[in-house]
């Protein structure tokens, strides 16, 4: 089946640093990825929709100067996270859809742990 | 607007059957999805309905009526690894999800 892999799956950093997140789909193309932010106990709620070849979607109240996404092709997307703080410290998750197969799902990647010091 | 809802908590037996119970509003509808999720992981793929009726996988089966706003997952024989996180999410008319706020299921022995 489609697999999404993400990577790194745990990253701790310290405060003002950036921290770069990849999310790969590995056997189809994804003109379009997904960017979810998970806070322990809560759902996920997506901060960006990421777009190969032209500017990501930033949801309300998601800074696009602090996540800057970047999708440059068909099966890669990333997220910098840029001068982390304390309170980006959070599970991301990025997701893709395989639009080439009919009623596909979204496919996740495994999550990145961001820890900030 | 769009919104999800779904029980917060649930409660089973192993080795019981559950029923977790999702209805929806969404602008359009595209389809509806269950995740599992682990707690610490990334939500997986269980069903995806956009006709009404009833899909069966094994252990796990999902229904839905569009005319009602309505979804279900059961599972069966429920294992004590069954314990997680049950994502319903609606597909709008824009191929956004509209996620719930998951349904924490707790199995006892």
């Amino acid at each position: 089946g489609a697999v999404v892999s993400q990577h790194p799956s745990r990253v701790i950093c310290k405060s003002g640093t950036s921290v770069k997140i990849e999310c790969r789909s590995l056997d189809f193309q994804a003109t379009t990825m997904f960017w979810y932010r998970q806070f322990p106990k809560q759902s996920l709620m997506l901060m960006a929709t990421s777009n190969e070849g032209s500017k990501a979607t930033y949801e309300q109240g998601v800074e696009k100067d602090k996540f800057l996404i970047n999708h440059a092709s068909l099966t890669l997307s990333t997220l910098t996270v840029t001068s982390a703080h304390p309170e980006d410290s959070s599970f991301y998750i990025c997701s893709a859809r395989d639009l080439g197969a009919d009623n596909s799902p979204l496919h996740f990647g495994n999550g990145t742990r961001l820890t900030v010091t | 607007g769009q919104n999800i809802d779904q029980p917060t908590e649930m409660t089973a037996t192993e080795g019981a059957i559950v029923q977790i119970n999702c209805t929806y509003q969404t602008s359009g509808f595209n389809g509806l999805f269950w995740y599992q999720q682990h707690a610490g992981e990334a939500p997986t793929f269980l069903s995806y309905n956009v006709l009404d009726g009833l899909e069966e996988k094994g252990r796990f089966s999902s229904f839905l009526s569009r005319s009602k706003g309505y979804s279900y997952l059961l599972l069966k024989e429920l294992q004590m690894k069954d314990s997680a996180s049950y994502l319903c999410a609606g597909l709008d008319s824009n191929y956004q999800l509209i996620w719930g706020a998951g349904t924490k299921l707790i199995i006892k022995p």
